[in-house]
């Protein structure tokens, strides 16, 4: 099962910061959150991860909880084309585990 | 730089045929792993290879069989296909590293876009 919850859906308006938030109440120590989007019947899409320091790349930004427990997912400047189904997933990078385990997401709707 | 390719984008079978599903994984990369999306849920992990290895293998029936070849692209088959096998099946590859410092291994998986599968 996953490991973490997510709205199911969210709405945000074009050019407006989209704020996604992930809990993780069980994370441990070891356990990466990763982030995944995936637009209508396309693969999913590499956004981001981190481990417990704050994280920014081209595409977002990933703020955790100091606690570890929550995470958000910040797209700066949402455009239509950030529609999508966004995944948060918890993960473990030791040897014995390499699946990632997927819950149902939360699918973003930008509207103009 | 390609990214993961999977060929072929949709196809169409009957029920008890076999199908073969092809993926080429990034430039560099030595790990692909397999996943099954149903309509409106999440993938599931099928399978990982790794050095042409099975690393790790989730909760499918025997029917469900993979390979990776030396140059890392790999195959994923699937027999006496069911009305419920029809789903989009992603390849996703990965560059495995070992990382002490941060307790284990360090890779993100980087997905194909998918082969589209349908049984009649």
């Amino acid at each position: 099962d996953a490991k973490t919850t997510q709205p199911t859906s969210m709405d945000c308006a074009e050019g407006r910061a989209a704020n996604l938030p992930c809990n993780h109440s069980t994370i441990s120590g070891n356990e990466y959150v990763y982030w995944y989007r995936q637009i209508h019947s396309q693969g999913p899409q590499y956004i981001i991860h981190g481990l417990k320091n704050n994280e920014t790349n081209e595409m977002a930004s990933l703020i955790i909880t100091e606690d570890r427990k929550s995470s958000t997912l910040i797209l700066p400047h949402a455009t239509l084309r950030d529609t999508a189904v966004y995944y948060c997933i918890v993960r473990s990078l030791m040897d014995s585990n390499y699946q990632l385990i997927w819950g149902a997401g939360t699918k973003l709707i930008i509207k103009p | 730089d390609a990214g993961v390719t999977q060929s072929p984008t949709h196809l169409i079978k009957t029920r008890g045929q076999h199908v073969t599903l092809r993926c080429s994984p990034i430039s560099g990369h030595k790990s692909v792993s397999w996943y099954q999306q149903v309509l409106g849920q999440g993938p599931q992990f099928i399978f990982q290879y790794y050095e042409k290895e099975e690393r790790g293998r989730g909760n499918f029936p025997d029917r469900f069989s993979a390979r990776q070849f030396p140059n890392y692209s790999s195959e994923l088959n699937v027999n006496a296909l069911l009305l419920g096998d029809s789903a989009l099946y992603l390849c996703a590859s990965s560059f495995p590293s070992y990382s002490p410092r941060q307790g284990g291994r360090r890779d993100t998986q980087y997905f194909g876009p998918g082969t589209r599968l349908t049984v009649l």
